[in-house]
């Protein structure tokens, strides 16, 4: 298995909190991005990064940012917590020239 | 615009049968394409990819997907399904962006029961 953790695996908050969700990856990989899943939706890509400090917008980013300050972490917050925000967030890192995604074990936030 | 669609939303199979789960993707250029699978409560894990050369590729857990051009289409199979196989199937299309996948579009999944 790729070595990428998340945490918390778990988390429950309130409406109107911050939260950040950590990944944390060991293989040293120049690619990381944020999903989020939501049933009949399969997977959305919320923000990626292309290196340290360079990251870009997804498909469903807004009340989302991100940072990556390490080569091994990449940080999603939600700034003001919405239920509608209310998912199961993965991460996913990929090597340069291998063109090939590999995710993480995944964070289930509950906003309520 | 890239499009997934897997016009399956649930299958149920009986153990030892064959499975063919379907995939098709909307895209201008070669797609690089991919089948993910997720076990409940796990992350997505790779099954197999295609990005060009031989239209039939062997993944893991002895699944095979063929890439059909004419018919956009990038089908999963299996010639004889396990009760371990039972999960969500994603299929994904990417591109690629000069060093990176950069965004995969995923279909919305097919999940797949399998009976004794």
């Amino acid at each position: 298995d790729a070595g990428i953790t998340q945490s918390p695996r778990h988390k429950v908050t309130e409406t109107g909190t911050p939260v950040t969700l950590r990944c944390h990856q060991t293989e040293n990989h120049r690619y990381m991005y944020w999903y989020r899943q939501d049933p009949g939706h399969g997977l959305r890509l919320i923000h990626y990064s292309y290196g340290v400090k360079d990251t870009d917008k997804g498909e469903v980013s807004d009340g989302y940012s991100v940072s990556r300050s390490k080569t091994e972490d990449f940080l999603l917050t939600l700034e003001s917590a919405t239920s509608s925000q209310t998912s199961v967030y993965f991460c996913a890192i990929e090597g340069d020239g291998t063109d090939t995604q590999y995710f993480g074990p995944g964070t289930r936030l509950t906003v309520l | 615009a890239q499009s997934v669609t897997q016009p399956d939303i649930h299958i149920t199979v009986s153990e030892g049968a064959s499975l063919e789960l379907r995939c098709n993707y909307s895209y201008g250029a070669t797609p690089y394409l991919f089948w993910y699978v997720q076990s409940p409560g796990q992350g997505l894990q790779l099954l197999l990819k295609y990005f060009s050369g031989d239209t039939l590729v062997q993944g893991i857990k002895g699944f095979e997907a063929e890439f059909k051009r004419s018919q956009s289409s990038f089908n999963l199979r299996k010639p004889s399904v396990h009760w371990s196989d039972a999960a969500e199937y994603f299929c994904a299309v990417g591109q690629n962006y000069g060093g990176s996948q950069g965004n995969l579009i995923f279909g919305k999944g097919t999940k797949l029961s399998v009976k004794p």
